[in-house]
């Protein structure tokens, strides 16, 4: 079945690192994909996305480059920082329901 | 800010008792899906309703049931409560099904049960 492949956290990192999270999917049909971000005690919050290969998704330094050839959908940041300390969940959309990845907790600290 | 809405935020109940949870859906979008996130892990889709139809379902048992109203607001029903049902329940709305469309989700009902 669908699946999608985080890398396992938690990730921790000073202050201006830079960050990848790791993302793959399986590769059935044309999924969309996305990221979203879980701050604690709260829901989802969208991201980024990308509808199609080669896409590019961005959004408040984050971004994503939708990789068919290697069935990824990794995220990158060039410069973090401490109120980025949250769970990010890498997904996949197709047909009517989004798949989720187990999710990545990054922890910056100062 | 997404504009759908959950309600209650928090709730605790007892094994077998019965549950009902409520979401009012973005403006504009006719589409309501249902999430469960066990505490640790990845939100798992239980199912969608599309104007006032189901449209789809995952894994989950018959004791987990929905409703879509005309103005697109939903309710999840869960009976016979059971302890591994301990969860956040995420409710997310998109326009037509999502196809693409970006999906928004409410901020959650915590469940207890125990």
């Amino acid at each position: 079945g669908d699946s999608v492949t985080q890398m396992e956290g938690p990730v921790t990192l000073s202050e201006e690192a830079f960050l990848t999270i790791n993302c793959t999917y399986t590769a059935t049909g044309y999924p969309s994909l996305f990221w979203y971000v879980q701050y604690p005690g709260e829901g989802l919050q969208l991201l980024l996305k990308a509808t199609k290969a080669d896409d590019k998704g961005s959004n408040k330094g984050f971004e994503a480059t939708y990789r068919k050839e290697t069935t990824s959908f990794h995220l990158e940041k060039g410069s973090v920082q401490v109120s980025d300390s949250a769970v990010y969940f890498c997904a996949r959309l197709a047909g009517n329901m989004l798949t989720f990845g187990g999710g990545t907790r990054l922890m910056v600290k100062p | 800010e997404t504009g759908v809405t959950q309600s209650p935020t928090h709730l605790i109940k007892t094994r077998g008792q019965q549950v009902t949870l409520r979401c009012s859906s973005q403006s504009g979008h006719n589409t309501v899906s249902w999430y469960q996130q066990a505490l640790g892990q990845g939100p798992q889709f239980i199912f969608q309703y599309y104007r006032e139809e189901e449209n789809g379902r995952g894994n989950f048992p018959p004791r987990f049931s929905g409703l879509q109203f005309p103005n697109y607001s939903s309710e999840l029903n869960v009976n016979a409560l059971e302890l591994d049902d301990s969860a956040l329940y995420l409710c997310a709305s998109s326009i037509d099904r999502a196809r693409g469309n970006t999906i928004y989700f409410g901020e959650g009902s915590w469940l207890t049960v125990v």
